[in-house]
């Protein structure tokens, strides 16, 4: 199946700094990439559906001044978390359809910030 | 409105034994349906979906859903489960409507535990 990498695997930093999550999809070209966030033992909230060439688009209650994304090109999408409290660490996982139906997932990032 | 129901938090099974795990769903048109499996600490692994044709679908490591139209289900199964199926399984659903929108609604993820 087709490969998508995340960098870093985990981080941490500390509260009121930036931190920047990379999405990239291996052997594929995604015009699309999908950004997730996870808390302990619960399911997948969507919060962005990243768009080559044009502008995420953000679910509702993200804010999208605080997650900024970036989708550089064909095969990489960027998470920039600004200005990280303590209420942003979570596991963050980005994900990308390829050719059929099925998405690939990255191996996810976790984020700690102190 | 788009939804997918895992009605079970967890699920035990002994291991050698045949193991369920169920997924409902509502959607306006047809459905493209999924099941993933998460490891500890990992990102998701696709196992198997159904998208049209045979209502029986086989996927990865043994795992087969049985699409239900009538019952709007998709449940998840296995034969016989082995102690490292246990983990964290998702079902979730795209709308044929939905057009060029690849977004999926997941549900809430079941906790398969496999005790030997």
């Amino acid at each position: 199946g087709a490969v998508v990498s995340q960098h870093p695997s985990w981080v941490i930093c500390k509260s009121g700094t930036s931190v920047k999550i990379e999405c990239r999809s291996l052997d594929f070209q995604a015009t699309t990439m999908f950004w997730y966030r996870q808390f302990p033992k619960q399911s997948l909230m969507l919060m962005a559906t990243s768009n080559e060439g044009s502008k995420a688009t953000y679910e509702q209650g993200v804010e999208k001044d605080k997650f900024l994304i970036n989708h550089a090109s064909l095969t990489l999408s960027t998470l920039t978390v600004t200005s990280a409290h303590p209420e942003d660490s979570s596991f963050y996982i980005c994900s990308a359809p390829e050719g059929g139906y099925e998405q690939y997932f990255g191996p996810g990032t976790r984020l700690t910030v102190t | 409105a788009q939804s997918v129901a895992q009605p079970e938090d967890q699920v035990n099974v002994a291991e050698g034994n045949p193991l369920t795990v169920k997924c409902t769903y509502s959607v306006s048109g047809n459905p493209y349906l999924f099941w993933y499996v998460q490891y500890p600490n990992r990102g998701l692994q696709f196992l198997l979906k159904y998208i049209t044709g045979d209502n029986l679908v086989k996927g990865s490591y043994g795992f087969e859903a049985e699409f239900n139209k009538s019952q709007t289900s998709f449940h998840l199964k296995k034969p016989s489960a082995l102690v490292s199926d246990s983990a964290l399984y998702f079902c979730a659903v795209r709308d044929s409507n939905a057009g060029n929108n690849r977004k999926l609604i997941w549900g809430l993820g079941t906790s398969l535990a496999v005790n030997p």
